[in-house]
């Protein structure tokens, strides 16, 4: 099983609808996850970062943790066409990374 | 500047030749990290280096890759005798806080083409 894994996509959404992206990870000790998006040709940039188990919301951003299930995602709300990127999961301490989803926003 | 700075932008080399990347990562950043992103793909993990502890080589995918951390700061990622299939976009990272808590800022990457 890879460590990080993450539904490639490509995932359409359309505008102004809720984008929810989903990643599974494989170790059980990891204690932080990173959501980093990455525009066609750019460098990753990190959006947000959740260590405790439950939602953490910040504007239009929701990441939610479950240990138990080994899984977080991150919603986004009022999806915007700035929104399409694709976006990766990260996990622990050498930061690895999923294969990213990409994310179509449908004007 | 402030951000992390790698060289060169752009690589055109010969199968076979050996080439050097840079990475100057933000001043004061501890751990500094190196990804390899090939096209349409995600980002493979090469390297980490964290203070003055031995690097985790472990997603270095063969002995032709090695990189180097002098004093703390600037790294180089070494490819000897170079194959197509190491052509990519090899992208550096710095973060002030080891592991766990750190957000890793990232370089605008070396894109590598091999022919």
């Amino acid at each position: 099983q890879k460590e990080v894994e993450q539904n490639s996509g490509p995932l359409s959404v359309p505008e102004g609808a809720i984008a929810s992206l989903n990643c599974t990870y494989s170790d059980r000790g990891s204690q932080s996850f990173f959501w980093y998006r990455q525009y066609s040709g750019k460098s990753p940039e990190l959006i947000m970062f959740i260590y405790s188990n439950g939602d953490k919301e910040d504007g239009r951003f929701t990441a939610q943790l479950n240990k138990a299930s080994q899984y977080v995602s991150l919603l986004i709300r009022d999806s915007q066409p700035s929104d399409s990127a694709t976006y990766l999961c990260a996990v622990k301490d050498k930061i690895i990374f999923g294969k990213g989803t990409r994310l179509h926003i449908l004007p | 500047g402030a951000g992390v700075s790698q060289s060169p932008s752009n690589k055109v080399t010969e199968k076979g030749k050996d080439v050097e990347l840079r990475c100057d990562p933000i001043s004061g950043h501890t751990a500094l990290y190196w990804y390899r992103q090939s096209l349409g793909q995600g980002l493979e993990f090469l390297i980490y280096f964290q203070g003055n502890s031995a690097p985790d080589k472990s997603g270095l995918p063969s002995d032709r890759f090695s990189a180097e951390r002098t004093g703390g700061s600037v790294s180089t990622l070494t490819i000897q005798r170079t194959q197509q299939e190491d052509s990519a976009v090899y992208l550096c990272a710095s973060s002030q806080l080891a592991g766990e808590a750190g957000e890793l800022f990232f370089g605008e990457g070396s894109r590598l083409t091999v022919l």
